[in-house]
């Protein structure tokens, strides 16, 4: 089976635009999880969306939301950039039942200036 | 709430060396326990996982048991290679959740 794979790899936006990522889980996976990585912060969840719907959410601000199509696909939009908001944003995949294991995609790597 | 202490690093070791990585948690219930292992440039990989008290998670050498009474999760390897310098996170998820805490991370080098 293909892995998870998320586009683009790289981005650079200036402060107060929007950007758009995206994730596709591997085929069969229904939940998908957002991730933000940064050097100060470390591994913070963002958001879990399955069947379409966000399921749990973690503590971020508004700027920060997702979406998921009937697909499984996935995409996260984060609105009015700030300089803080450069990181590595993983996605990860999983099937939905107890103890399920997360795949992570390779990550989107963006950078505010 | 559910957090995961680890081991600060970095780690430096001479090839063939042990390797230890302390992993502690705090949580609620029993969670799943899991160590990702992240290599330059490259998104997380699952090294290994434990769903239970007492179950030892094992792959390419690296081990970890799940050791309720002292709420950790400590991994090893009897003998590293250069080819396993990465950054090793511990972490931690809840019964039916799919919301993963993470550790600091470990940066581990090792060399010839």
């Amino acid at each position: 089976k293909a892995g998870v794979t998320q586009t683009p790899r790289y981005l650079i936006k200036t402060r107060g635009q929007q950007v758009t990522l995206s994730c596709s889980p591997i085929s069969g996976h229904r939940s998908v999880s957002w991730y933000q990585q940064t050097p100060g912060q470390g591994l913070q969840f963002l958001f879990e969306y399955f069947s379409e719907t966000q399921r749990n959410k973690g503590n971020f601000p508004g700027r920060f939301s997702g979406r998921q199509f009937s697909n499984s696909r996935s995409e996260m939009n984060v609105s009015t950039l700030e300089l803080g908001d450069s990181a590595l944003y993983l996605c990860a995949s999983s099937e939905d039942r107890f103890f399920a294991t997360q795949y992570f995609g390779p990550g989107t790597r963006l950078t505010v200036l | 709430g559910d957090s995961v202490t680890q081991m600060e690093g970095p780690v430096t070791l001479s090839e063939e060396a042990f390797l230890t990585i302390n992993c502690t948690y705090t949580a609620t219930g029993y969670p799943s326990l899991f160590w990702y292992v992240q290599y330059p440039g490259e998104g997380l990989q699952l090294l290994l996982k434990a769903t239970k008290a007492d179950d030892k998670g094992s792959n390419k050498g690296f081990e970890a048991t799940y050791r309720k009474e002292t709420t950790s999760f400590h991994l090893e390897k009897g003998s590293v290679q250069v080819s396993d310098s990465a950054v090793y996170f511990c972490a931690l998820s809840g019964i039916g959740a799919n919301n993963l805490f993470f550790g600091t991370g470990t940066r581990l080098t090792v060399i010839p």
